[in-house]
């Protein structure tokens, strides 16, 4: 199994730009998890999935994220008009109840 | 505030010797998880505990659950450079995989 898949890996682009970064989770895995890592913040939740449906988006910091599960296999955050404040690493995760597996991480900079 | 509080924030010690890593939870716990990060990766799985008094063990690596006090602890045994990282403690807060992060702890092992 390849794991979950995050792509971009590295992103840079100026303020005010739409930016969507792209999970592809591990097959048959039904939770799927969205975080954001900072050093002041740590590692933020953002929004989870349970079976493609939108479970908890408390920690969406504002209306300019969104978050879609459109199938089992593809999820994406986007960040519409992206802020320098937004700079941070965004992980994906998915799995089944008890046990969670992360993918690498998208580097985004926001200049 | 933070639902997961880590202690300590970091440490330093000497290879071979032994440490102990506690995570407290401000709210009663449904499933408790440990992850390990190398600097700028992603997390890696390391054990999940779900019963009070369980106890998990992988390689050198120790892990507690005491339900009553909200707390778990992981401990490694005759610690090695390969052990640096960041541990961070994950907590299901609700029942429903909400899955929440402490704020980590830095450890790094001199030779």
């Amino acid at each position: 199994d390849a794991g979950v898949i995050q792509s971009p890996r590295h992103e840079v682009t100026e303020m005010g730009q739409e930016v969507t970064l792209r999970c592809k989770p591990i097959s048959g895995h039904d939770y799927l998890f969205w975080y954001r890592q900072t050093m002041m913040r740590g590692l933020e939740l953002l929004i989870y999935f349970n079976n493609n449906v939108p479970i908890d988006d408390s920690g969406m910091p504002e209306d300019r994220f969104s978050a879609k599960m459109p199938n089992a296999s593809f999820s994406t955050l986007k960040i519409q008009p992206s802020e320098p404040r937004d700079s941070a690493v965004y992980f994906c995760a998915s799995g089944l109840r008890g046990g969670y597996t992360f993918g690498s991480g998208t580097r985004l900079t926001v200049v | 505030s933070q639902e997961l509080e880590q202690s300590p924030q970091s440490l330093i010690v000497q290879e071979g010797k032994n440490l102990t890593i506690n995570c407290t939870s401000s709210k009663t716990l449904y499933g408790l998880y440990w992850y390990k990060q190398k600097y700028g990766e992603g997390l890696i799985f390391l054990m999940m505990l779900q019963k009070g008094g369980e106890e998990k063990s992988h390689e050198k690596i120790t892990a507690k659950l005491d339900e009553k006090k909200q707390q778990s602890s992981l401990h490694i045994t005759a610690s090695q450079p390969s052990h640096a990282g960041i541990y961070l403690c994950g907590a299901d807060m609700g029942g429903f995989q909400k899955l929440v992060f402490g704020t980590g702890t830095r450890l790094l092992v001199s030779p």
